[in-house]
């Protein structure tokens, strides 16, 4: 009973190329949306967020684009490089403090 | 001048026995949290405590017990660890969320091995 699913475990894609990266989710109560990356053998980091009252946010490289209708999340990197391989996970909320993460999809950006 | 950091970042141990992973954070926040990666890699919120007050408390075995001594500390006590418990742990803080949200910073995890 997965609430946030990413269903690619893993993407390669060629430096300089768009990563597209991509989450659903199931609840329609969820207002708040984070895409996190993680490193091997660190702990996730913030990338960046979208509110349930915007469709899209960007910052740099990165964009979240969300689609309410279809419960569905994206995150576009352009241009990918290859320091941006890494573990990607989505999460949502719908109370501030209680995040549902999803399991992750692998990027390897090649040089 | 690690933001979160967890001790101990591996631990290897026999069934039945009890132990402890340690959480502090650096950052000022007033919230913090334990998540559970499990084989599947989804991470799963285990409890939050917001000011030393526990605020989360998922569907979690009471063999699994927080303890905050200070809002900068949050510890995981696990009893009569059993070979499911094999994961990894990341401890997390936010600024206050109870009111808004805000981001979590994660530690850099605990992997537990259960023998």
């Amino acid at each position: 009973d997965q609430q946030v699913k990413q269903n690619s475990p893993s993407l390669s894609v060629q430096e300089g190329r768009i990563s597209i990266l991509n989450c659903d989710y199931t609840n329609s109560m969820f207002d708040y949306f984070l895409w996190y990356k993680k490193y091997p053998a660190e702990g996730p980091t913030f990338l960046i967020s979208i509110s349930s009252i915007k469709d899209k946010n960007e910052d740099g490289r990165f964009t979240v684009f969300l689609n309410k209708s279809a419960k569905h999340l994206s995150l576009h990197i352009v241009p990918s490089q290859p320091g941006d391989s890494a573990v990607y996970f989505c999460a949502a909320s719908l109370d501030f403090n209680k995040f549902y993460f999803g399991s992750g999809t692998k990027l390897n950006v090649k040089p | 001048d690690t933001a979160v950091s967890q001790t101990p970042k591996y631990l290897v141990t026999q069934m039945g026995n009890d132990k402890s992973i340690k959480c502090e954070q650096n950052l000022g926040h007033d919230t913090m949290y334990w998540y559970k990666q499990d084989s599947k890699k989804f991470l799963k919120i285990m409890f939050s405590y917001n000011n030393k007050e526990l605020i989360i408390n998922e569907t979690v075995p009471n063999r699994f017990s927080p303890k905050s001594p200070d809002k900068a500390h949050l510890n995981l006590h696990i009893n009569s660890l059993e070979l499911g418990d094999s994961a990894v742990y990341f401890c997390a803080s936010s600024q206050e969320a109870t009111s808004s949200y805000n981001e979590q910073f994660f530690g850099p995890g605990t992997r537990l091995t259960v023998l």
